[in-house]
């Protein structure tokens, strides 16, 4: 079974600066697809960023940037001149090509101090 | 501008009553998802539906929860009878599932669940 993992409970960041949040993932697959989502305090789920595993080239979206280290099974988000809007709980998420659904990491808060 | 909608937003129950949960997908969506967020368990997949067939139910408990696709406009999650443990937030989601591409869900505003 597939399995996402977040290492870091929580994480904070001074405004303007970056941040890396890891995520770790273990499947048997060659063909997925990678995911973060941005869940503030509203309880809306975001997307911010998304890989597709057989893209060697990593993910941008303005700020918000992946490493993608496929042999490792490492995605992590980079998010680069922090803003207080960015305060949230982040997710990151696994899918199966062949699959509809995501499998969710536990999440890391991050905090952002102005 | 559109959206996932999902309703009631809150509901507060009594243990042993029936919960019903309403979810509008995105119309032209051929896939729904209903997933649940507790502080224990993250969020987690309970069922889902491609073209308002179930593919996957097997983390929904069955003696207790049901979920349907009346028609394409509707999604149903019900919980009879509801129980405190119960208590989380319900994410309806829906999405284009192509063959080939990292598809996007998008997901509803939740219904939060609190069982008494």
């Amino acid at each position: 079974a597939q399995t996402v993992t977040q290492s870091q409970p929580e994480m904070s960041v001074q405004e303007a600066e970056t941040v890396t949040l890891s995520c770790t993932y273990d499947t048997s697959e060659s063909d997925y697809y990678l995911f973060w989502y941005k869940q503030p305090p509203s309880r809306q789920m975001i997307l911010v960023i998304r890989q597709e595993a057989y893209k060697q080239q990593n993910a941008t979206e303005n700020r918000f940037s992946v490493n993608f280290q496929k042999a490792a099974k490492s995605f992590s988000l980079k998010i680069s001149d922090s803003q207080l809007g960015d305060a949230a709980m982040y997710f990151c998420a696994y899918r199966r090509r062949s699959q509809g659904n995501l499998i969710f990491g536990k999440g890391t808060k991050l905090s952002v101090k102005p | 501008d559109a959206r996932v909608t999902q309703t009631p937003r809150h509901k507060v129950t009594e243990m042993g009553q029936e919960v019903t949960m309403r979810c509008q997908p995105i119309l032209g969506h051929n896939t729904v998802f209903w997933y649940r967020q507790t502080m224990m368990q993250g969020l987690e997949l309970l069922a889902y539906f491609r073209n308002r067939a179930p593919l996957d139910d097997s983390g929904m408990p069955k003696d207790r929860f049901s979920a349907e696709m009346p028609d394409a406009t509707l999604a149903t999650l019900k919980i009879q009878p509801s129980e405190p443990r119960d208590s989380a937030v319900y994410f309806c989601a829906s999405g284009l599932v192509l063959l080939r591409g990292a598809n996007e869900q998008f997901f509803g505003p939740g219904t939060r669940l609190t069982v008494l």
